[in-house]
């Protein structure tokens, strides 16, 4: 009865690297949501996937940043040519539904530092 | 849009009761949900309000007015475990919005 399941768990990257930060949502959930978290502060949500599609990507960088859900495997976000401003927590999250009142459950976490 | 205000820091002791407010605009509301995070931890679900009134579950109770966009977590009993972080959020449309989060830091 596995969670949501993220790796790495930390990753380290120098300045102009590409970073892919991965997530298996929870067995039964077909709802993929990726937020990040900097120090101090809230969950800013970044993008929302469902098999195959991005729903919303309202809260995502324009540039650099891509994330997939494809029809077999986990969820990739893909940060290209990190800068410092990058390192944060990345938190996968997954839900059955979008019905109202549907618990999303989150995942441990990908921790990037970018040096 | 939608936005949470939440206090950023909250202080209490043991074997004490510490109330957690959040009031919030959004274009839509379908509800209010808690989420607990430690440090270095994933958030993690406490609780969720559609209709207004209080919710309780064990220690730990959320209630909700949706008349004045208020709602608040009530921690009762306090142990030295439940300093952590403590998120409002409103889902909308999937997605979910969070507040800033308040730091519960309880004391011997």
């Amino acid at each position: 009865n596995a969670g949501v399941m993220q790796n790495p768990r930390h990753l380290v990257r120098r300045r102009g690297q590409e970073a892919r930060l991965r997530c298996s949502p929870m067995k039964g959930h077909s709802h993929v949501y990726w937020y990040r978290q900097l120090p101090e502060e809230g969950l800013k949500f970044m993008v929302y996937l469902q098999k195959e599609n991005i729903i919303d990507e309202s809260g995502m960088p324009k540039e650099r940043f891509s994330a997939e859900f494809p029809k077999e495997g986990p969820s990739i976000l893909r940060i290209q040519q990190v800068v410092r401003g990058d390192s944060a927590a990345y938190f996968c999250a997954s839900s059955p539904g979008t019905e109202a009142g549907n618990t999303i459950y989150f995942g441990e976490g990908s921790w990037l530092t970018v040096v | 849009g939608q936005s949470l205000e939440q206090p950023s820091e909250v202080t209490a002791v043991e074997g004490a009761i510490v109330q957690i407010n959040c009031t919030y605009q959004t274009s839509g509301f379908y509800g209010l949900s808690w989420y607990q995070q430690h440090d270095g931890g994933a958030p993690t679900f406490l609780s969720y309000n559609a209709l207004d009134g209080l919710e309780e579950t064990g220690r730990f109770s959320s209630f909700l007015s949706r008349s004045d966009s208020y709602g608040y977590l009530l921690l009762q009993e306090l142990q030295m475990k439940d300093s952590a972080s403590y998120f409002c959020a409103v889902p909308n449309a999937g997605k979910s919005t969070f507040g800033d989060g308040t730091t519960l830091t309880v004391k011997p």
